[in-house]
């Protein structure tokens, strides 16, 4: 099966800061990888499909790149409401594994 | 609006069963792909099963493979996992959630319920 790979496992930056959170596959899987975010106590919520399409509703900071093995998510200027653990996941057959997750805080 | 509302979820030995329930509203759940996604206490996610519309088609992660089985009534608007042969390992919360389409592909788990905690012990 191939296996997602999350990088850092957390990390802790300041407001309004660049922030990039990596995602890595042990094999090709095109674009078929997805993004959520888990906030503290909530499940979680869709945020990024086709490794770069924003879904409705999600702020324009967040963006999305990458294909084939490496992808990344990016938070253009981090704000409070952002800290959550952020998940990649790969969707282009089963399983559909999530990577481990990457927590980001606030400096 | 869209909800999901599992119930089910509890207490049970090593080797028990247990049946995951997931009620659908606000949306058409005929027409949606259905999952099951579990996270123990202070893990990450894992995805466990998928279903198609109609159920002719199910995944599952190899760890529940023969041991838990997904299953859906359309006429009900529910969604159904069945635990067998319950470990320790499968203490998680567990949440279901429609499956988003773009285009012609199945592209992420869009709306999820509150989930439903599973504590397997003795």
């Amino acid at each position: 099966d191939i296996q997602m790979t999350q990088s850092p496992s957390s990390l802790s930056a300041s407001v309004g800061d660049r922030v990039t959170i990596t995602c890595r596959a042990s094999q090709g899987i095109s674009n078929y990888l997805a993004w959520y975010q888990q906030k503290p106590g909530k499940v979680p919520k869709f945020l990024i499909y086709a490794a770069s399409t924003l879904q409705s509703g999600v702020p324009s900071r967040f963006s999305g790149s990458g294909s084939g093995t490496y992808f990344t998510l990016t938070i253009s200027s981090l704000q409070p409401e952002d800290v959550a653990t952020y998940y990649c996941q790969k969707y282009n057959s089963a399983p559909w594994t999530f990577g481990q997750g990457t927590k980001v805080e606030i400096k | 609006e869209v909800q999901l509302v599992e119930s089910g979820g509890g207490l049970v030995q090593p080797g028990g069963s247990l049946r995951l329930s997931c009620a659908a509203s606000g949306f058409t759940f005929s027409t949606y792909w259905m999952s099951w996604v579990r996270q123990a206490p202070g893990k990450g996610l894992e995805w466990v099963a998928n279903i198609k519309q109609d159920g002719s088609e199910k995944y599952y992660v190899d760890s529940v493979k023969g041991r838990f089985t997904i299953s859906r009534d359309n006429a009900k608007n529910s969604l159904y996992l069945q635990m067998n042969s319950l470990r320790a390992e499968d203490t998680a919360v567990y949440y279901c959630a429609n499956i988003i389409v773009a285009g012609r592909n199945l592209v992420g788990h869009l709306s999820w319920g509150q989930g439903t905690l599973v504590t397997v012990s003795s």
